[in-house]
């Protein structure tokens, strides 16, 4: 089991209802990221937090999505409103330091819109 | 823009043996990390190994090593004596300005 928590795992909902990812890193862990990955293609960065700053959100689509990591510990991604192509695994990594520490995964959610 | 590119989408490669994955990557920036990363599929992605740009040696954990060639701009993953657990999506990635961008990964499947 990945030490970064993620939860759900799977989230089946309809198109234009809102969802919301929770993400917990390995303790210590300074930066947490968000990606997004579509079947079949490597993961894209959408959110970087430097502890509860939001360090790089040049990909998140601001209109329909938000991050936050208020205590710079656990983060919640949100989705509103969810469309048909956000259907994706979204992944939460954490490193001890930005740069070229190795970015540890949690399991991930997978994603379905209907 | 930096950019990573895995151009075998999948391979196969028989039990005990050895397999290489290729990656090549761009950049005009002397300082910069590159990564190889494992997905199973329940998802998880599993880190392998790291080498720096500026590291004389090419990086080497367990059965994984890193053929590091930079005036080629590529960091070829070899797995030794592949086993059936070997089976996933590999990932190259390169970081570079806080960033990690992933290539398109390559699926290894081991057959007994």
């Amino acid at each position: 089991e990945a030490e970064v928590a993620q939860s759900p795992r799977y989230k089946i909902t309809e198109k234009s209802q809102a969802v919301a990812f929770w993400c917990d890193p390995i303790s210590g862990h300074a930066t947490l990221y968000w990606y997004r990955q579509i079947l079949g293609q490597g993961p894209e960065l959408l959110v970087q937090f430097q502890d509860e700053s939001v360090v790089d959100d040049s990909q998140l689509p601001k209109d329909r999505f938000s991050a936050e990591r208020l205590k710079g510990v656990d983060s919640t991604l949100k989705i509103q409103p969810a469309e048909l192509g956000d259907s994706a695994m979204y992944l939460c990594a954490s490193s001890a330091q930005q740069g070229y520490q190795p970015q540890h995964f949690g399991d991930g959610t997978r994603l379905s819109i209907l | 823009a930096q950019k990573i590119t895995q151009t075998q989408p999948g391979m196969f490669v028989q039990e005990k043996e050895a397999v290489t994955l290729d990656c090549t990557y761009d950049t005009s920036d002397p300082s910069y990390g590159l990564f190889w990363y494992k997905q199973p599929s329940s998802g998880e992605m599993i880190f392998l190994i790291y080498q720096g740009s500026y590291d004389q040696q090419n990086a080497t954990e367990g059965r994984y090593s890193l053929n590091f060639q930079k005036a080629r701009k590529s960091a070829n993953l070899v797995i030794s004596a592949s086993q059936l657990g070997d089976s996933a999506m590999y990932f190259c990635a390169m970081s570079f300005d806080y960033k990690l961008s992933f290539g398109a990964g390559t699926t290894v499947t081991v057959r007994a």
